[in-house]
């Protein structure tokens, strides 16, 4: 059973439209959530990490919840640009040497 | 941002070839995790190192693949005969301890 659950698996927007990405997760202890962007065929950038059991963090343009109780977290993308086109990768920490992956959105923003 | 650094960025090898990636994780930085990312996005723990003592790996890692941290040298992930279900993202990170893992860009290997 997949233990990290992300929705959409794609999703397309224009540039300059918002979008939400959802993670739900059945990770148990969930110790902290992260929020990974990896460019086409390249590694993982940490966008932010959510620690408490509700939470939200602000990085720019990314935004993001969690909710401990629920196991589910958010991921708001505002006004996007050309270059957020990747993959936006959902990351449960037990621990911070165990970590369980979401298979990952799929984002295409469009001129 | 990561300063991990994975050569080669990509890998072309055929079926029962030795396939040899390495890492040099971030300066400062003792504890290295290998992991592997497959065409479906699916994340496989591999193994990781305190130092050069492996701390934990998967029962493939112990078959097939073999890695070091050797001190003074980068680690080293090595595929003893490659199948076609290697083809992967093998992505290194590293981190200080009960911390962030930072994370390379990766080697990408195709097994023909």
């Amino acid at each position: 059973k997949t233990q990290v659950e992300q929705s959409p698996q794609s999703l397309v927007v224009r540039q300059g439209e918002n979008c939400v990405l959802q993670c739900n997760y059945s990770v148990t202890p969930d110790n902290h959530l992260r929020w990974f962007k990896q460019d086409t065929g390249k590694g993982l950038v940490s966008l932010t990490v959510l620690v408490d059991q509700k939470d939200k963090t602000s990085n720019g343009r990314y935004s993001a919840t969690l909710d401990k109780d629920a196991k589910h977290s958010t991921l708001h993308i505002t006004a996007t640009l050309l270059d957020d086109t990747a993959t936006y990768i959902c990351v449960v920490g037990a621990s911070f040497n165990k970590l369980t992956f979401g298979a990952g959105t799929r984002l295409a923003v469009c001129p | 941002n990561s300063k991990v650094i994975q050569t080669p960025r990509y890998l072309v090898k055929g079926q029962g070839q030795k396939a040899k990636m390495r890492c040099i994780p971030e300066k400062g930085h003792p504890v290295v995790f290998w992991y592997q990312q497959n065409k479906n996005n699916e994340f496989k723990f591999l193994i990781n190192f305190q130092n050069q003592e492996v701390l934990q790996q998967i029962d493939m890692t112990e078959k097939r693949f073999s890695a070091e941290c050797p001190s003074n040298s980068p680690c080293s992930l090595e595929i003893q005969s490659s199948e076609a279900g290697d083809s992967a993202l093998y992505l290194c990170a590293s981190s200080l301890g009960q911390d962030t893992q930072y994370f390379g860009p990766g080697t990408r290997l195709l097994v023909l």
